[in-house]
Formats: structure tokens, C-alpha cells, sequence
């Protein structure tokens, strides 16, 4: 769904490297979130945000940091990454209201930290 | 601890043929339950939601049913072709905190011709 876009597609860096993974929305969602997918495992919220002005630690944030500098943009850094963030990444928008929180996703990021 | 847990973890299907996924819950108090499908390279995609009052949903070749009160679903897929290869996701939200979803680990669904 090209409404929600992720920059880079893919990514090798190395430990202890500095990274951002970019998200772009044309849904005119106000909310956003990033989750990263590890095989065998649900898709875990990193953080989220509702606008502009807000950022929320989501329940694997440790390591990351975000920034929300529009409300169609939302990047998320790894400010030193490590092998264990290997992962899919992926950024996700929803409106504040309507139809029961649906989730919209991008089509994911694969960062792999050698 | 809200937990979704899904089986089985794989498998494969001759094209044409059905299959049923399963997927037990533990999210309190519940909200709703959707059925997402995420093709190989791609972010998921949601197949049908269900809130507490509905037990059955269909969108085209896939029916879902819930069973609030022992807190299990299962997606069924029906004539199975080639492109329902994916994997199937069940994710579960909450009353109090809409937007924070439980998702369980997925259904990884090969079709063969």
C-alpha cells in the first residue's frame, strides 16, 4: 500500500553505527507507530505517537528514539546499533477515530546489524 | 500479560484445497480481533474484523469466527489458490487502550500446485 512508505527498504550496518529508518503517510492519520518483527515472534510496538507534540514509549523502546516532524512523518533512530536489533521493521498509522483502531502498514524495513 | 497465541506455526495445502487456522487469546477486556494477511515482503493487511457481539466474518474466500467466550478464533480459508501463500496474523486489542494491539507470531501458509 503505497499510502504508507518506509526509506530504506533494506539496510547492513555495522555495531555501534547510527541509523534512521523513515516513515512517510498520505492517509492524513494522525496516529503512528513503529514495531519491529522478529521470527517466531508477534510484532512488538516500539513507539507511537498521536501528533506533532506527542511521543510514547511503546514496550521495547530501549535502544531507539523517535521523532514525529509532521504529521505525515515519523523516523525512528537507532542511536548505536547491535546485532539483536536485527529485525523487520515497520511503521504503522490508524485514525484517532473510526473503524475499530485498523492499522494501516508499510511495507517494512530489513535492518541487519552485522 | 495480554498473550495471542496461534497454530499451527505452518502449513502446507495443495491449491484447491481448505484450511482452518487457529488462534487462542488472553487480552482483557476484549475489543475487537482481526485477522491481518501479510505477504512475503510486505506489511500486513487486515482480513476481517470482529468485535464481542459478532462470531462469524467473511471477506471473500475467508471466513473468521470468534468465540468470545472461550476466546478462540479461527480463519478458514476456502479453494485455496497460489496467492493465499502468506503469513496469516491474529491480533487482538484491548477495551481500555485501542491502539495498543496484541499480535500473535502468525500462521505461515504455503499453497502448492
Amino acid at each position: 500500500d503505497a499510502d504508507v512508505t518506509q526509506t530504506p527498504r533494506n539496510r547492513i550496518t555495522k555495531t555501534g553505527k547510527r541509523i534512521m529508518l523513515e516513515c512517510s503517510q498520505t492517509k492524513g492519520h494522525d496516529r503512528m507507530y513503529w514495531y519491529r518483527q522478529d521470527p517466531g515472534l508477534g510484532l512488538r510496538l516500539i513507539y507511537y505517537s498521536f501528533d506533532v507534540k506527542d511521543i510514547n514509549k511503546g514496550e521495547i523502546s530501549d535502544g531507539y528514539s523517535v521523532s514525529r516532524q509532521a504529521q505525515a512523518k515519523f523516523s525512528l533512530s537507532l542511536e548505536s546499533a547491535i546485532p539483536n536489533q536485527t529485525a523487520l521493521y515497520f511503521c504503522a498509522t490508524s485514525q484517532t477515530s473510526g473503524r475499530a483502531n485498523e492499522q494501516f502498514f508499510g511495507p517494512g524495513t530489513r535492518l541487519t546489524v552485522l | 500479560k495480554n498473550q495471542v497465541e496461534q497454530s499451527p506455526q505452518s502449513l502446507i495445502i495443495l491449491e484447491g484445497k481448505n484450511c482452518t487456522l487457529q488462534c487462542n487469546y488472553t487480552v482483557s477486556p476484549f475489543s475487537n480481533l482481526r485477522w491481518y494477511k501479510q505477504d512475503t515482503g510486505r506489511g500486513p493487511v487486515s482480513l476481517t474484523i470482529m468485535t464481542f457481539s459478532e462470531n462469524t466474518k467473511s471477506n471473500g474466500r475467508y471466513t473468521a469466527t470468534l468465540d468470545a467466550d472461550t476466546k478462540q478464533s479461527s480463519l478458514h480459508i476456502t479453494a485455496s489458490q497460489l496467492s493465499d501463500s502468506a503469513s496469516y496474523i491474529c491480533v487482538v486489542s484491548a477495551y481500555s487502550n485501542d491502539y495498543k494491539l496484541s499480535f500473535g507470531a502468525g500462521t505461515t501458509v504455503t499453497v502448492r500446485a
